[in-house]
């Protein structure tokens, strides 16, 4: 078992441009999120799924868009990328939101 | 107020030390409570369950007082391992809020 893949590992993109975050897990889980950690603000929840088809918004939500239509893959979109969204995203997966199983992390900045 | 609040440390303590990790959280409808750990520039993983009975696997012990709002872990006989910073996890309603993290450092 892979566990939850993420791609890219790092990223630079400029203001205004528009990229997608990958994340897939191979264990099957019904319930995946996203997730952004800042210096000294622990991570917060950008968006979550509990099954393919199914979204709802998390703590911070603005700029982000997701969809999930396979169990495996929970792709994260950023609309135009703004400076404030300069840090590491973390996708996790859950059998039961409970125990997350989180993928290695993207870097991102944002010039 | 901070959902979930701890304190952010650097915790040096030497080899063999035992020490305590605090947290607060402020919603007293939670649900269910975790401590995570988080290598430096790794993804967190779940340390453990907190239970109001209290816990115990080997060298960790958790505790949750739901009266107080309060969730600790204790580490016993630290090794250069336990290193890392600690996250204190609180679930409502299949949200997880994290605290912002306890950063143990062990030194031999």
């Amino acid at each position: 078992n892979a566990g939850v893949t993420q791609t890219p590992k790092f990223q630079v993109l400029k203001t205004g441009q528009s990229m997608t975050l990958q994340c897939a897990q191979d264990m099957n889980h019904e319930y995946m999120s996203w997730y952004r950690q800042d210096p000294g603000m622990g991570l917060r929840l950008i968006h979550y799924s509990v099954g393919a088809g199914i979204t709802d918004q998390g703590e911070v939500p603005n700029g982000y868009n997701v969809s999930r239509s396979t169990t495996e893959d929970f792709p994260l979109r950023l609309l135009s990328a703004a400076p404030s969204q300069t840090s590491v995203y973390f996708c996790a997966s859950s059998p039961d939101s409970y125990e997350q199983y989180f993928g290695p992390g993207t870097r991102l900045t944002v010039t | 107020r901070k959902e979930v609040e701890q304190d952010p440390g650097p915790f040096n303590v030497p080899e063999g030390a035992t020490v305590a990790f605090n947290c607060t959280y402020s919603n007293s409808a939670s649900q269910s409570f975790f401590w995570y750990r988080q290598d430096c520039r790794k993804e967190p993983k779940l340390l453990m369950s907190v239970y109001s009975s209290g816990n115990e696997d080997g060298r960790f012990t958790a505790q949750l007082n739901r009266a107080s709002q309060y969730i600790s872990l204790l580490i016993r006989d630290s090794k250069l391992s336990d290193s890392a910073t600690y996250l204190c996890v609180v679930n409502m309603w299949r949200q997880l809020t994290f605290g912002s993290g306890t950063q143990l450092t062990v030194l031999p």
